[in-house]
């Protein structure tokens, strides 16, 4: 089946700082990815969608300036979380298609202290 | 707005029985439904799709249905093993390729 990775898998940062988490299709080519939000006992919640080449769509209530994400190519998505604060821990998951099924990259656990 | 209901929370249940795992969803105009299984800590594992015009998909152990008109889909486990233990999460594709997702269902299964 399709893979799709995600760098790092954990990550710590202090308050104020950005974290940048990239998500790349190993071995399919994907013009659209997805990023979700998972925060403890709560379901995956859609952040944005990151298209290749251009501007990403965000979800209602994601403010797009702290949560930073580029498409550079198509195999790469990048999201980065800015000026990060500690209720922006959570797990974050992205995905992508190389037909109907959705295949998730393995997360990144970002703690902000 | 689609809404995804999974029941129950968490489910405990001895080796080897046969369980069934509930997923409603509130608008049945989908493209899609997905089961997947994700461990603590860990990405989502796809276990099966279901496109919108089929009733059910089967791996192994598992057997998904899906009744579009009901809004509803179960994922049926034989003879359960503690490996499976996990959360299964049922998301649905109302189309541009976005899931909607349950909170999941906690599966732990004693040996």
């Amino acid at each position: 089946g399709a893979v799709v990775s995600q760098h790092p898998s954990r990550v710590i940062c202090k308050s104020g700082t950005s974290v940048k988490i990239e998500c790349r299709s190993l071995d399919f080519q994907a013009t659209t990815m997805f990023w979700y939000r998972q925060f403890p006992k709560q379901s995956l919640m859609l952040m944005a969608t990151s298209n290749e080449g251009s501007k990403a769509t965000y979800e209602q209530g994601v403010e797009k300036d702290k949560f930073l994400i580029n498409h550079a190519s198509l195999t790469l998505s990048t999201l980065t979380v800015t000026s990060a604060h500690p209720e922006d821990s959570s797990f974050y998951i992205c995905s992508a298609s190389p037909n109907s099924e959705q295949y998730f990259g393995p997360g990144t656990r970002l703690t902000v202290t | 707005k689609q809404e995804v209901t999974q029941i129950p929370a968490a489910l405990s249940v001895p080796e080897g029985e046969n369980l069934v795992l509930n997923c409603s969803f509130t608008d049945s105009a989908i493209y899609n439904l997905q089961w997947f299984r994700q461990d603590p800590g860990k990405g989502l594992t796809s276990l099966l799709l279901i496109q919108s015009s089929q009733r059910e998909q089967t791996s192994g152990r598992l057997n998904a249905s899906l009744d579009k008109s009901s809004g509803r889909s179960t994922l049926y486990i034989a003879a359960s093993q503690p490996g499976d233990s996990a959360t299964y999460l049922c998301a649905v594709e109302g189309g541009s390729e976005k899931l909607v997702f349950g909170k999941g269902t906690k599966l732990t299964v004693n040996p």
